[in-house]
């Protein structure tokens, strides 16, 4: 079945450590791949997305993403997470002929001091 | 408008009552999408509006949701009768097609 996986529920990392946040899907051609950030009580921000070309990603706010065809993966990730980092993170897929993304289920990341 | 907008912010609502979501999105994007998120899941897609093309419905969960836009313009969720499961954030997006979708800040429903 088709679908967007996104392994880990809650992530709580230290200001200033490294991020990665794991994202797998299955559809059969290389879909278009994005991130997007939900903070609390707010609507979805683009971070960054791939369509083709390049598999490293650059985004807003010193994210970037891996598209990896081997592993039907994109995970994104971050060098240095900042406190104002900690938000709902979704993993979005737009198949090739469909009309709208498919979500995954979030993972939520804490940063603690 | 300078982004997508959604009124209101806040609807509370007797279960049985008839609601309306309203999404202006941003001025010369062809495409909208209505996405329902409960509360710590991901986004369910609803409907899809292209254009003048008929619109792609097969999110919808019930024949008591429903949507409209005129042409690419403003569009309306309804739902009727509402029950307590409806209650969700629902969110709205506004794209010139998969390259880019720019949500609203969501309309949160509550059902009591």
């Amino acid at each position: 079945a088709q679908s967007v996986t996104q392994p880990d529920i809650h992530i709580t990392v230290s200001e200033g450590a490294s991020l990665e946040l794991r994202c797998n899907y299955s559809y059969g051609a290389t879909p278009y791949l994005f991130w997007y950030v939900q903070s609390p009580g707010q609507g979805l921000q683009l971070l960054l997305k791939y369509f083709s070309g390049d598999t490293l990603v650059q985004g807003i706010k010193g994210f970037e993403a891996e598209f990896k065809r081997s592993q039907s993966s994109f995970n994104l990730r971050k060098p240095s997470v900042h406190w104002s980092d900690a938000a709902e993170y979704f993993c979005a897929v737009g198949p090739t002929g469909a009309n709208n993304l498919f979500f995954g289920t979030g993972t939520r990341l804490t940063v603690i001091p | 408008g300078a982004g997508v907008s959604q009124s209101p912010s806040n609807k509370v609502t007797e279960k049985g009552k008839d609601v309306e979501l309203r999404c202006d999105p941003i001025s010369g994007h062809t495409a909208l999408y209505w996405y329902r998120q409960r509360l710590g899941q991901g986004l369910e897609f609803l409907i899809y509006f292209q254009g003048n093309s008929a619109p792609d419905k097969s999110g919808l969960p019930s024949d008591r949701f429903s949507a409209e836009r005129t042409g690419e313009s403003v569009s309306t969720l309804t739902i009727q009768r509402t029950q307590q499961e409806d209650s969700a954030v629902y969110l709205c997006a506004s794209s010139l097609g998969l390259r880019g979708y720019t949500f609203g800040s969501g309309t949160r429903l509550t059902v009591v």
